[in-house]
């Protein structure tokens, strides 16, 4: 069975700029989440979305947004990039019924300049 | 608030050693304690988990412990070897799928 997968694997871009990371769960899967993950804060998550719709959401300002399609296959966006944005960004998949293990994928390396 | 505190944030030991990671998190309705392994480029791993309603799991050289009443949870890890060289993050849910995660365990494995 394939892993998780995240594309792309790495991403220069500059201030102001936006940009979409993509993030295909393993087969069967129907829960995504999404984590920040900094040297000087660690893993941090950004939200989770099951069947479409988001259901759980971090700390994180409006920029940060995301979405999942009927396969299951999720978006996320950061609009208006900022300088502390750069991280590598992780998504985890799982069954998503009550409390499953989470699986991650290699991650997108995002590089603001 | 969700809070997990995980302790050392390094630790080095003699191969063939034990070493042992500890974790407290801050709510009582949490019921699901993963650990995960990340070595250095690669991908987080989950290499165990415990519920809530078990106060121990084993799974070859690496074991959990959970106290609940004192909202703490442990990792150990037995006869160590140098590929168990990595940074260990453990983890409590607060709300099903979602995770909050200490801030990691730099361990080194000294031949």
């Amino acid at each position: 069975k394939a892993g998780v997968t995240q594309t792309p694997r790495y991403l220069i871009k500059t201030r102001g700029q936006q940009v979409t990371l993509s993030c295909s769960p393993i087969s069967g899967h129907r829960s995504v989440s999404w984590y920040q993950q900094t040297p000087g804060q660690g893993l941090q998550f950004l939200f989770e979305y099951f069947s479409e719709t988001q259901r759980n959401k971090g700390n994180f300002p409006g920029r940060f947004s995301g979405r999942q399609f009927s396969n299951s296959r999720s978006e996320m966006n950061v609009s208006t990039l900022e300088l502390g944005d750069s991280a590598l960004y992780l998504c985890a998949s799982s069954l998503g019924s009550g409390v499953q293990p989470q699986h991650f994928g290699d991650g997108t390396r995002l590089s603001i300049l | 608030g969700e809070n997990v505190e995980q302790h050392p944030s390094t630790l080095s030991v003699q191969e063939g050693d034990s070493a042992v990671i500890k974790c407290t998190y801050s709510d009582s309705a949490s019921n699901y304690f993963p650990w995960y392994k990340q070595e250095l480029g690669k991908r987080p791993q989950l290499i165990i988990d415990i519920r809530s309603n078990v106060g121990e799991k084993k799974d070859q050289r690496i074991a959990v412990t959970l106290n609940k009443t004192a909202k703490h949870f442990s990792l150990h890890i037995t006869e160590t070897q140098p590929e168990d060289s990595a940074v260990y993050f453990c983890a409590a849910n607060f709300g099903n799928e979602k995770l909050t995660f200490g801030t990691g365990t730099r361990l080194t494995i000294i031949p």
